[in-house]
């Protein structure tokens, strides 16, 4: 597609329950983002692909968040045991280029995640 | 560790007014700044970046920034704003080999 595209675009979970967010990057980026953005806040760091390698995930607020993306293509980041203070807007974002090289990146329209 | 900060949370201006919005920043060594724009219910665009050269940058729909090293700075302007760019703003650093590092955001809104 001519963009990122995420699923779904919301998403309400019972606390406790998991959830899987689900990222297509734009066809042969390299690098692949997943971003935090709450509520009147501008969006933070999780985690970092490029290709199918995980190269960063310093930002994963704790164990019950896992990222994966296995050919280098679709990526899912999964939450276990979901809690309130998980509910943000999850932010995919890829680029055709590795991070170290500087340039803006494409960003997805995000999933909203609302955790009751 | 980087951080940034935008002046103001939220702005309110008719159309035609001009707009400065701030942006400060904080990292030790070279990094490059970029402005996003978010329209209500739209994903991230980016408005505009600076790498290098020229500090003064031009981007999309007249907007313009204007990189300032010696304060730590890149405020985004616009000499007079359209009730279409009623938007959240956020500006963004990105060292080298470093994730980017946004700003809180602020939101503007234009009165038609």
């Amino acid at each position: 597609g001519a963009g990122v595209s995420q699923s779904p675009r919301y998403k309400v979970a019972k606390r406790g329950q998991d959830v899987a967010l689900r990222c297509d990057p734009i066809s042969g980026h390299v690098s692949l983002f997943w971003y935090q953005q709450a509520l009147g806040q501008g969006p933070e760091f999780l985690t970092y692909f490029q290709n199918e390698a995980q190269l960063d995930k310093s930002g994963l607020p704790s164990d019950r968040f896992f990222a994966e993306r296995p050919e280098g293509s679709v990526s899912t980041l999964k939450i276990q045991r979901t809690q309130q203070e998980d509910s943000a807007v999850y932010l995919c974002a890829s680029s055709p280029r590795t991070w170290d090289r500087d340039d803006g990146y494409t960003f997805g329209s995000g999933t909203r995640l609302t955790v009751v | 560790a980087q951080s940034v900060s935008q002046h103001n949370h939220h702005v309110i201006l008719s159309e035609a007014a001009s707009l400065e919005l701030g942006c400060n920043y904080s990292y030790g060594g070279t990094v490059n700044l970029f402005w996003y724009v978010q329209y209500p219910g739209q994903h991230l665009q980016l408005l505009l970046k600076y790498f290098s050269g020229d500090p003064l940058v031009k981007g999309i729909k007249g907007f313009e920034a204007e990189f300032i090293k010696s304060k730590f700075s890149f405020n985004l302007r616009k000499p007079s704003v359209q009730w279409s760019d009623t938007a959240e703003y956020f500006c963004a650093v990105k060292g080298y080999g470093q994730n980017f590092v946004f700003g809180p955001g602020t939101r503007l809104s234009v009165l038609p």
